[in-house]
């Protein structure tokens, strides 16, 4: 199995300050197409997961641009560039290259 | 509006079954494989099982044996039959429709899910 590490396991950030978490798997999830097989999901108190990337990088509609995703290979990065109350959530990745498709074990980030 | 609604959760004792249900709307049912993904309280998040949309079924080793995942295209509904349910089983379910194709699955949108509580 794949296993997906994030980093750290929480952070607090003034708002309007970047918040930055880490995504690291035990396997290249990058295919021969060059596509990396990885995704982000924002999970808010008492709501189900919410896609905000896949394929790494590619933005879900309707996600707010101050979400970027980047990273190849093994090493992935979720950025929030400017922290807004709203945006606190646990935040997780998960691969798809190979079953059993297997999740980080989730980043919260809260407002300091 | 795309939706995914679950039922079926509930509190039984070791050893038993459930079976769990997902109404899907708002899209092409017939065109999506399909997820269950769980969540143990406080825990973060494991798939479990996936079926596409020709029906070709896979299994988390941890309920492999035990669990089944079904679809029924007539209703637009997803299953996952549950059967020698153990402590650890304790999560709330989601059922999550699948994209990226049959090899290869992220998952949107997700349901509310539905409690499955497993005590003796």
């Amino acid at each position: 199995d794949i296993v997906m590490t994030q980093s750290p396991d929480s952070l607090a950030v003034s708002l309007g300050e970047r918040a930055t978490i880490n995504c690291k798997s035990s396997q290249s999830v990058l295919y021969s197409n060059n596509r990396n097989y990885l995704a982000w999901y924002q999970q808010k108190p008492g709501q189900p997961p919410k896609l905000l990337f896949y394929w790494a990088s590619t933005r879900e509609s309707g996600v707010p641009d101050r979400f970027s995703g980047s990273g190849s290979g093994t090493d992935f990065t979720l950025t929030i560039s400017s922290v807004q109350a709203e945006d606190v959530a646990l935040y997780y990745c998960q691969q798809y290259y190979g079953l059993p498709w297997t999740f980080g074990q989730g980043t919260r980030v809260e407002i300091k | 509006e795309v939706q995914l609604v679950e039922s079926g959760g509930g509190l039984v004792k070791p050893g038993e079954s459930l079976r769990l249900s997902c109404a899907a709307s708002g899209f092409s049912f017939t065109i999506y494989s399909m997820n269950w993904v769980r969540q143990a309280p406080g825990k973060g998040l494991e798939w479990i099982s996936f079926i596409s949309k020709s029906g070709y079924v896979n299994y988390a080793d941890s309920v492999k044996g035990r669990f089944t995942i079904s679809r029924d295209t007539a209703t637009n509904s997803l299953y996952l039959q549950m059967n020698s349910l153990r402590v650890e089983d304790t999560a709330l379910y989601y059922c999550a429709r699948g994209r990226g194709g049959d090899n290869s699955n992220w998952f949107d949108p997700w349901g509310q899910g539905t409690l499955v509580i497993v005590s003796s």
